[in-house]
């Protein structure tokens, strides 16, 4: 069965202090890796999609990376609007599966 | 551009009763996907139309049904609703080009927010 876990549940951080979250995967069939970013009371807001291990992608503060069994979400110098929900997501040949999330909090 | 849109944003109901949600994709968005939000189970995957078309289906019962429009729009139907369906159910749609991962580039709906009673 797919599964996604995400680690750590909840992240305080200073301002300017960078840290990453992880995402490890089992999935039949990957078709593809999603990040998604979401603030209370919104749906997700997509971020990244990776397809294959080795691929990098950025987007200003963050960074993600994936290998064969995890995937890593980079935030460097965070600021407190990068205070948010960050989810991690697969899509296999059966289905598509979120993680529980990682609740960001960045203290000014 | 216009954003999914969900309608409507919140929904109180009583056991027993049916619902009937609906969702506007983003214009030329192919694929629309149903999900389901709790505090408990996180995001589920509840299915997928494209071209009016289920393509794929999560591990709901069958009180849960969709169907898509030929203008892509969609709705979602749960039948006897029991006191677990209390959630924010989201919508997102894709463009999804041929062969590609239907969460490529997904965008969410700000969700309709269901309270069984």
């Amino acid at each position: 069965e797919d599964q996604v876990t995400q680690s750590p549940e909840a992240l305080r951080l200073q301002e300017g202090e960078s840290s990453s979250l992880n995402c490890s995967y089992t999935v039949s069939g990957l078709r593809g890796l999603f990040w998604y970013r979401q603030d209370p009371g919104k749906g997700p807001e997509f971020l990244f999609t990776l397809y294959s291990a080795g691929e990098e992608k950025e987007k200003e503060r963050l960074k993600a990376t994936l290998t064969k069994k995890e995937s890593f979400l980079h935030i460097t110098a965070p600021k407190p609007e990068d205070s948010a929900t960050y989810l991690c997501a697969v899509e296999g040949d059966n289905d598509m599966r979120f993680g529980a999330g990682t609740r960001l909090t960045v203290k000014p | 551009k216009a954003g999914v849109t969900q309608t409507p944003r919140y929904l109180i109901k009583t056991r027993g009763q049916q619902v009937t949600l609906s969702c506007s994709p983003i214009s030329g968005h192919r694929s629309v996907s149903w999900y389901q939000q709790t505090p408990g189970q996180g995001l589920q995957f509840l299915f997928e139309y494209f071209s009016e078309t289920q393509r794929n289906k999560g591990n709901f019962p069958g009180r849960f049904s969709g169907r898509q429009f030929s203008n892509s729009r969609s709705e979602m139907n749960v039948s006897t609703l029991e006191l677990g369906d209390s959630a924010l159910y989201l919508c997102a749609s894709s463009f999804l080009p041929h062969g590609g991962a239907r969460g490529d580039t997904q965008y969410f709906g700000p969700g309709t927010r269901l309270t069984v009673l």
